[in-house]
């Protein structure tokens, strides 16, 4: 059984600060991981992906990697309110071709 | 593109009752995922297709699930006879290949579902 584990939350962190979002999963041998941010009441969008062990930045965002300890990180630079929304993590696994998702972490920017 | 599009958004249906979710991909998608969101359980993949073809249903929960894809543009997940236990949001998400971070799997709006 693939599990994906985040802690639900919520999270909250003030404007400006960086917000660190985690995430663990089970199956050794997923291979793609994303993070998508879902806003209440709307369909998940995807914000960032990763492959492979070490740090990838996009805008504010850095996504991390370390597939020996089987974790994943998000880091959100700079938080702005219009951030506030329920991450979720999510890894395909070889030779699979959906993905398994985390329950979600809320998070809250305070201004 | 419209992006991918569900009907109905809102669906309220009594126990016993059959009810049928609709999808429509993004046109030349050739992957169509249906998922279930709930608060206990979070987001579960229940059954994806490639090509019109179902690949994994493993996901389903049970018999009173099934899920269709006649042709390229059109989906349905039907569950009957319905039970309150099914109340959640069912999505459906389409890509062009395999889900990876540069085919990304878009998710249509979503069907609320309440069985009561």
């Amino acid at each position: 059984q693939k599990e994906v584990e985040q802690n639900s939350g919520p999270l909250s962190v003030p404007e400006g600060a960086i917000a660190s979002l985690n995430c663990t999963y089970s199956d050794r041998g997923s291979q793609s991981f994303f993070w998508y941010r879902q806003y209440s009441g709307k369909s998940p969008e995807l914000i960032m992906f990763i492959y492979s062990n070490g740090d990838k930045e996009d805008g504010r965002f850095t996504a991390q990697l370390n597939k020996a300890s089987q974790y994943v990180s998000l880091l959100i630079r700079d938080s702005q309110p219009s951030d506030s929304a329920t991450y979720l993590c999510a890894v395909r696994g070889g030779g699979a071709d959906g993905l398994t998702f985390g329950k979600g972490t809320h998070l809250i920017i305070q201004p | 593109d419209a992006g991918v599009i569900q009907s109905p958004r809102h669906e309220v249906t009594e126990m016993g009752q059959e009810v049928t979710l609709r999808c429509k991909p993004i046109s030349g998608h050739d992957y169509l995922f249906w998922y279930r969101q709930t608060m206990m359980r979070g987001l579960e993949l229940l059954i994806y297709f490639n090509n019109n073809v179902p690949i994994d249903d493993s996901g389903m929960p049970e018999d009173r699930f099934s899920a269709k894809m006649p042709n390229a543009s059109f989906s349905t997940l039907k569950i009957q006879p319905s039970e309150p236990r099914d109340s959640a949001v069912y999505f459906c998400a389409s890509s062009l290949g395999r889900p990876e971070g540069d085919t990304e799997a878009f998710f249509g709006q979503g069907t609320r579902l309440t069985v009561v």
